[in-house]
This record gives structure tokens, sequence and C-alpha cells, in this order.
């Protein structure tokens, strides 16, 4: 079946423009992930929705960066006026609950590069 | 101090060889262990996890975990150049939500 997309694949931006990234989760997933990943670094937590629940919103940076899901299905991360520390690989995961463990699903990431 | 440490590497070795990577963590409340691949350009794979402490083997690949030392490793046995790729740790509480990810460390099995 199909697994995690993510669009766009690459996304050139100037700085201080606002960007939207996506993401279609596995169907009948009902957590999502989003996490950055800057060049030599790990995955760093940003936002984490289950279900209809109130999404963990603590790893966010600052308020530049927002993301919504319908339901249990599309995301979207929005980072308003990009800065070029905001340049990296944004990447998306979903999994079955999020409660306990269970096994994230990446996506391709979205790369983003702020001139 | 990072909650996980991971030597980033590269890491090259020679068709063959036996891979040793690791991870140091600093919440003992950390329950789950896993290892991911990432070839270039790709998402994570989830390759193996752990509950607890103990070994956990699956063909070429050994997961240890050992708790008292806060310390986990993942073994290749007889690397191949497919395994090439970056791998990262990741761990998280029993509860929660939150998984956290080391920096990754870059392989390359030379044929």
């Amino acid at each position: 079946g199909a697994g995690v997309s993510q669009s766009p694949s690459n996304k050139v931006t100037e700085k201080g423009k606002d960007v939207e990234l996506r993401c279609d989760p596995i169907s009948g997933h009902t957590a999502l992930y989003w996490y950055r990943q800057r060049l030599g670094q790990g995955l760093e937590f940003l936002i984490y929705f289950q279900g209809n629940s109130a999404p963990d919103k603590s790893g966010l940076p600052s308020d530049r960066f927002s993301a919504e899901r319908t339901g249990e299905s599309v995301s979207t991360l929005t980072i308003q006026r990009t800065q070029q520390e905001d340049s990296a690989v944004y990447l998306c995961a979903s999994s079955f609950t999020g409660t306990t463990y269970n096994e994230q699903f990446f996506g391709p990431g979205t790369r983003l590069t702020v001139l | 101090q990072k909650e996980v440490e991971q030597d980033p590497g590269p890491l090259s070795v020679p068709e063959g060889a036996i891979v040793s990577l690791n991870c140091t963590y600093s919440n003992s409340a950390f329950q789950y262990f896993m290892w991911y691949r990432q070839y270039s350009r790709k998402g994570p794979e989830l390759l193996m996890y752990t509950y607890s402490s103990g070994n956990k083997e699956d063909g070429r690949f050994t997961a240890q975990v050992d708790k008292s030392s806060k310390y986990i490793s993942l073994f290749i046995r007889d690397s191949q150049p497919s395994d090439s790729a970056t791998y990262l740790c990741a761990m998280s509480e029993i509860t929660g939500n939150q998984f956290y990810f080391g920096t990754g460390t870059s392989l390359t099995v030379i044929p």
C-alpha cells in the first residue's frame, strides 16, 4: 500500500516568505509527527497529532511555525517569515497510535532552502 | 547535555567487516530503543527495536541495550555495500509520544 507522502519534495524560497509543507499519512494511522533534520544533525521533534486530541506543540521552535491536521488525514506545516536557519529537511511520520510503542513510518521529506 | 548522543562518524569499512554503532543517553525513563536506517535523500526506516534491556537479533543485525550503562549498540555482521547509509538511534519513554533521536552515524561499506 501507499506509504507516507510529502510535498513538495524540494522548496526554495526567499527569506521572509511563508511556506506550506504537506504530509499525507498512511490511511488509518491516527498519529502524525513532524520533525526537522538539519544538515549533520539528528531529527528534531516539532509537533505531534493524535486523533482528535489537542496536538503536542512543545517542539515548535518559534511562533513562526504552526501545523494543522484535518481529522486523521492530511497535515500541513506552515513556516511564516522564513529565515535562513529554517533551511532543513522536514520529515513527517505516521503511526497507528501514539501511545506506547508503535512504529513510525516516515515520508521522504521536504528539503527547504531559504535564500 | 543532549538526551541522546551518537558519534556522527563518518565510518568507512571494507565489505564483510563487522560494524559497531553506538549511542548513549541520559534519561533513565527510556524503555523503547530503536535503530533507523536512512539512505540518502530518503526518510528513515525502522531497522530494529528493543524494549528494555537485552539483545535482539535479526539476520545480520543485532541490537543490544545496556540500561545500567545507558548505552545501546547495533552490530552489523558481514557488512555489504547496500548497508551504506546513515544509522540513527531513537528512544522513547513507555508513556508519552516523543521520540528522541541521535544525530546519526554515516556508514560506508567499501566493496
